[in-house]
């Protein structure tokens, strides 16, 4: 398996408090990518990294900042969480700048609940 | 912009039957195409891919997929069921000119004894 961690794997926090996800991989990859999973909705890509300090916005980016400092970790913070962001979080990689096919490699999620 | 549509929220066999999840996808480019598995409380693991050259391709626990660029499918198969194969299954699409991809909302198969 792909060397994910994500950190913490169980959160309850409540409305309007800021909460930070992490990622942490131990493959070199270039690409890291946050989804989130709802039941009806798939997973949905909420930002990704392309390299230490580039990123860009997906498809349900409002409410949420990434930043990426080191090649290793990606983190995911909601500014003032909602009840709206209740969900599991998935953190994901890919080795896309060496082969642009790579497929991704998930971890094993991290389930927030916003109270 | 690319899409990805799963015909079928949950889908149920009996044991020792055919599966078949459906997949649609929609690419203004060739398409790279994807089939994920997710077992209770874990991440999505990749049971098969397709990028270019055979368009059947055949992935892990007996699993085959087959891009009809035509239909614009990439339906997802197995000619046997069995319990292990509970899951729920996802469809992506990518392309070469796309940094992301993007998955469908799943299909939940549950096995008949």
């Amino acid at each position: 398996d792909a060397g994910i961690t994500q950190s913490p794997r169980h959160k309850v926090t409540e409305t309007g408090t800021p909460v930070t996800l992490r990622c942490h991989q131990t493959e070199n990859h270039r690409y890291m990518y946050w989804y989130r999973q709802d039941p009806g909705h798939g997973l949905r890509l909420i930002h990704y990294s392309y390299g230490v300090k580039d990123t860009d916005k997906g498809e349900v980016s409002d409410g949420y900042s990434v930043s990426r400092s080191k090649t290793e970790d990606f983190l995911l913070t909601l500014e003032s969480a909602t009840s709206s962001q209740t969900s599991v979080y998935f953190c994901a990689i890919s080795d896309r700048g060496r082969s642009e096919n790579s497929p991704l490699h998930f971890g094993n999620g991290t389930r927030l609940t916003v109270t | 912009a690319q899409s990805v549509t799963q015909l079928g929220s949950h889908v149920s066999v009996s044991e020792g039957a055919l599966v078949l999840l459906r997949c649609n996808y929609s690419s203004s480019v060739p398409p790279y195409l994807f089939w994920y598995v997710q077992y209770p409380n874990q991440g999505l693991q990749l049971l098969l891919k397709y990028t270019t050259g055979a368009t059947l391709v055949k992935g892990i626990n007996g699993f085959e997929a087959e891009f009809k660029k035509s239909e614009t499918s990439f339906h997802l198969t197995k000619p046997s069921a069995h319990m292990s194969d509970a899951a729920e299954y996802f469809c992506a699409v990518s392309d070469s000119s796309a940094s992301k991809i993007i998955f469908g909302s799943g299909t939940r198969l549950s096995i008949r004894p």
